[in-house]
């Protein structure tokens, strides 16, 4: 089946960029979604094909897709974005949804 | 406005059969590309996705629990139901809905909306 590897935890200082990986095999044929979720809530879609924003997201959350690496970036990270984030594909050799395992953001 | 909410036991036995209905406003399950998926995660564990109905009433399931799972729709009602049979401990997870966008072919999911999640426990 098809995986996506995430590093399990990102530490970044406030103000400081923050990048957190998601690596999969034949990326350049998939799309990457990336969700933000906090304890206790609903997970919030930040970043979907790849490099898209939904209406209501920071201008601070952007992401990337090249070669076997998606990437979500927060610029100038803030408190608040501290959660755990996880990226997301269709795996269209097996018609199925693939999350990655999540990594946790901590904001020292 | 789109919303979705998540409805069923919050406690069942094991072997027993989970049945969860996911109701929603504000889009149908008849517009190209539009999907419904369930999604669960356990506590302290990572997001699994279990299955997706489609506007063509396809349906996807996750391959390890696809002999388990049995997601269908009900268009006039607005409704998804997810039944998942011979519930054990390791299934106590909060389940999710949620509205996958972009699946006409190529088909690239995503999930835009989701409800505020149900938490089902498995004890006996």
């Amino acid at each position: 089946s098809y995986e996506l590897t995430q590093p399990p935890s990102v530490s970044v200082s406030p103000g400081q960029i923050a990048s957190i990986s998601c690596s999969g095999d034949q990326w350049g044929n998939k799309y990457a979604s990336w969700y933000q979720k906090r304890s206790g809530q609903s997970p919030v879609l930040v970043i979907y094909q790849d490099t898209k924003r939904p209406s209501g997201i920071p201008e601070r959350f952007s992401g990337s897709n090249s070669g076997n690496t998606a990437t979500l970036t927060i610029s100038g990270t803030q408190a608040v974005d501290e959660a755990d984030y996880y990226c997301q594909a269709w795996d269209s050799t097996t018609a199925s949804v693939v999350f990655g395992g999540g990594t946790k953001l901590t904001v020292l | 406005q789109v919303t979705l909410r998540e409805s069923g036991p919050a406690l069942v036995k094991p072997t027993q059969t989970l049945t969860l209905t996911c109701t929603f406003t504000g889009f149908s399950l008849t517009t190209d590309g539009v999907g419904v998926s369930w999604i669960r995660q356990p506590p302290g564990k990572t997001l699994e996705w279990l299955a997706l109905i489609d506007w063509e009433d396809d349906k996807y399931y996750n391959i390890s629990l696809k002999t388990r799972l049995t997601i269908s729709k009900d268009t006039s009602k607005n409704q998804v139901v997810l039944t998942m049979t011979n519930m054990d401990p390791v299934d106590t997870a909060t389940y999710y809905c949620a509205r996958g966008r972009d699946g006409q072919q190529p088909r690239k999911y995503y999930f835009d909306y989701w409800g505020r999640g149900t938490l089902v426990t498995v004890s006996s």
